[in-house]
């Protein structure tokens, strides 16, 4: 329960607001991801961080801005988001060749 | 473009009933088959699955992964009030990295009575 933890895990932003989302794993893991869950549609990638290095953007919003410090955080900074953005944004960790273990999620309302 | 599909979408029974959830994926340069199980909160592991036609359990859940049909199958016996969940399926693209992408297929919402 507490290998992957993020805050906030409730966030209600305007359009116009700036807010930040923190991941924070506790696994040794070195590689960490940032999923989007909107209602009635599959967990969606949104990036991927091995070693502090981006390697994967999976198409995703300029508004949408991450940030890996180390291999145990991982920022996903948000501006000018629009309500189709409200979703539960998961952050995951694992190991090479290991399965990705998921944080409790930021449940995000845009208005 | 990498595709999981899961079935049913939603399935009811009462306790004691054997339920089967279906995985179908395409996915390029396969490396490992998932299955997670979501309530409320983020999903927990339940098994990776590598190679085909060897079974992992865990209690009353076992899964098995065929790489020739590509699909995967989840059962669980003596099903209990508290496997009411979200069952997730997915499929790691390895893409050339040791860390691979998950494509997670839609879930199966499954709801047991008592």
């Amino acid at each position: 329960e507490t290998g992957v933890t993020q805050t906030p895990r409730h966030l209600v932003m305007g359009m116009t607001n700036k807010k930040s989302l923190k991941c924070e794993q506790h696994l040794g893991h070195n590689a960490m991801y940032w999923y989007k869950q909107s209602a009635k549609k599959p967990l969606e990638l949104m990036f991927v961080y091995n070693f502090k290095e981006q390697t994967e953007n999976n198409s995703v919003p300029s508004r949408f801005s991450p940030e890996c410090p180390n291999s145990s955080h991982l920022f996903l900074h948000l501006h000018t988001l629009q309500p189709e953005d409200s979703a539960l944004y998961l952050c995951a960790s694992s190991s090479r060749d290991r399965a990705q273990y998921f944080g409790p999620g930021t449940r995000l309302l845009v208005l | 473009e990498d595709k999981v599909v899961q079935s049913p979408l939603s399935l009811v029974v009462h306790e004691g009933d054997t339920v089967t959830l279906n995985c179908s994926y395409e996915v390029t340069n396969f490396r490992s088959l998932l299955w997670y199980k979501q309530e409320k909160k983020a999903p927990t592991f339940l098994f990776m699955l590598t190679s085909s036609g060897i079974e992992k359990k865990s209690g009353r859940l076992s899964s098995i992964l065929d790489k020739k049909e590509l699909f995967s199958i989840l059962n669980i016996t003596a099903t209990q009030t508290g496997d009411s969940a979200i069952y997730l399926c997915a499929g790691n693209n390895a893409g050339g990295t040791s860390y691979g992408k998950l494509t997670f297929g839609q879930g199966t919402i499954l709801t047991v009575h008592p």
